[in-house]
Formats: structure tokens, C-alpha cells, sequence
């Protein structure tokens, strides 16, 4: 069975403490894995995707990688404005549906 | 872009009624949409996948005779839920895909129902 373990559940920083959010995953064949964050009483919001392992992809001051069985989500400087859930989710190649895992909560302190 | 848009934002109704929601793509044209539910600190947990011009694929658990959807055309689904019941307050959110077949989900902003 497919399924994503994200951890911590839940994260309180300091502005500008770098830290680092983990997705473990387990799919028969990863067609794709997907970060998103949320913003409370809203939709999810694409950040990015990624592939194959190795891959690592860059917005702002987040950064995304990729093994063969693990994603990490790493957040440099962080601010306040990034406060928000951070959902991890794969895609099989067998068929269309995304699975998410539970998300970890980040919490940024100014 | 890509613009998913739902409607309504929220929505309260009496249990036994009937409440239906809206999924639009905006910009682009989406074959397949996905609805999913999630309970507050919860994951989404999809619910079923919506097919233009054919009938929905629910997944285990979910009751088809509760959730109607329909995707009468490349741009919209939707899904009603029938006779509500406190149970089924929740925040509903859909979903499409630019490419068939694979890449990331849009989303829309979700629908919070309650049932009183």
C-alpha cells in the first residue's frame, strides 16, 4: 500500500532559525512527489515537484530534494510569513490519484 | 497559471437537505478532477475521481448515493451532497491537473459545510 509519512508534526522556529521538514514515502514506482503548503480554511498551493532521485528544486527560501525514499522540505531564514501546514503527497506510475501524508505544521515566531 | 476555483467558500444547511458545490477550472480544460475531504489537522483523503462524460470512481469507503458528482464538461464538476447529515461537515476541496495523466494538482480554496 502507497503512503507518506511526514514528520514533525509540527514545528515552532525563530525568524531566520533554518530548519528542515521530512517526507518519507513509500509507492510502488514514484511517478511523482509534490510539496504544497496550506494556509488555514484554504486550498493547498503548489510549490513544487520532483521526479527522480537527486533531484532538488528552489523557490525563496525553500528547497526541496529528493531520494529514493525520503523528500526533505528545507527552509532557510525563515519568516513569519511562512507559517503554514507543508503537505508532502506522491503520485504512483500505476494510476492517476495523488496519496498526501498529514502534513507537519510550521510555525514561524517573530 | 492554473486556476481552480470552487464555490461556495462555505455553506451551512439543515441536516436532510441537499448541498451542491462547484469546481471550475478557469484557464485551462481538466478531463479528470479530484475531490477530497480533510477534518481539521487532518490530511486530504480523496474521495473520488471525477471523469467528463462518465461516471465518477469513488474510492473504498466513500457512499456514491450520498456524494453525487458530476463533470458534465471539460471545466466543471460537481458535487452534491445529499441528505446531509452532521457527520458530513467538513472542508471539501477539489482538484484538476493541466497534463493528463501526471504533474501536480490545483486546487481550489475549499468548501466548509456544516450541518446543523
Amino acid at each position: 500500500e502507497d503512503q507518506v509519512t511526514q514528520s514533525p508534526e509540527a514545528l515552532r522556529l525563530q525568524e531566520g532559525e533554518s530548519s528542515s521538514l521530512n517526507c518519507s514515502y513509500t509507492v510502488s514506482g514514484l511517478r511523482g512527489l509534490f510539496w504544497y503548503r496550506q494556509d488555514p480554511g484554504k486550498g493547498p498551493e503548489f510549490l513544487f515537484t520532483l521526479y527522480s532521485a537527486g533531484e532538488e528544486k528552489e523557490k525563496e527560501r525553500l528547497k526541496a530534494t529528493l531520494t529514493k525514499k525520503e523528500s526533505f522540505l528545507h527552509i532557510t531564514a525563515p519568516k513569519p510569513e511562512d507559517s503554514a501546514t507543508y503537505l508532502c503527497a506522491v503520485q504512483a506510475e500505476r494510476d492517476d490519484k495523488i496519496i498526501f501524508g498529514k502534513g507537519t505544521r510550521l510555525h514561524i515566531l517573530p | 497559471g492554473a486556476v481552480v476555483s470552487q464555490h461556495p467558500s462555505r455553506v451551512i444547511c439543515k441536516s436532510g437537505t441537499s448541498v451542491k458545490i462547484e469546481c471550475r477550472s478557469l484557464d485551462f480544460q481538466a478531463t479528470t478532477m479530484f475531490w477530497y475531504r480533510q477534518f481539521p489537522k487532518q490530511s486530504l483523503m480523496l474521495m473520488a475521481t471525477s471523469n467528463e462524460g462518465s461516471k465518477a470512481t469513488y474510492e473504498q469507503g466513500v457512499e456514491k448515493d450520498k456524494f453525487l458528482i458530476n463533470h458534465a464538461s471539460l471545466t466543471l464538476s460537481t458535487l452534491t451532497v445529499t441528505s446531509a447529515h452532521p457527520e458530513d461537515s467538513s472542508f471539501y476541496i477539489c482538484s484538476a491537473r493541466k497534463t493528463e495523466g501526471g504533474g501536480p494538482l490545483h486546487f481550489g480554496n475549499g468548501t466548509r459545510l456544516t450541518v446543523t
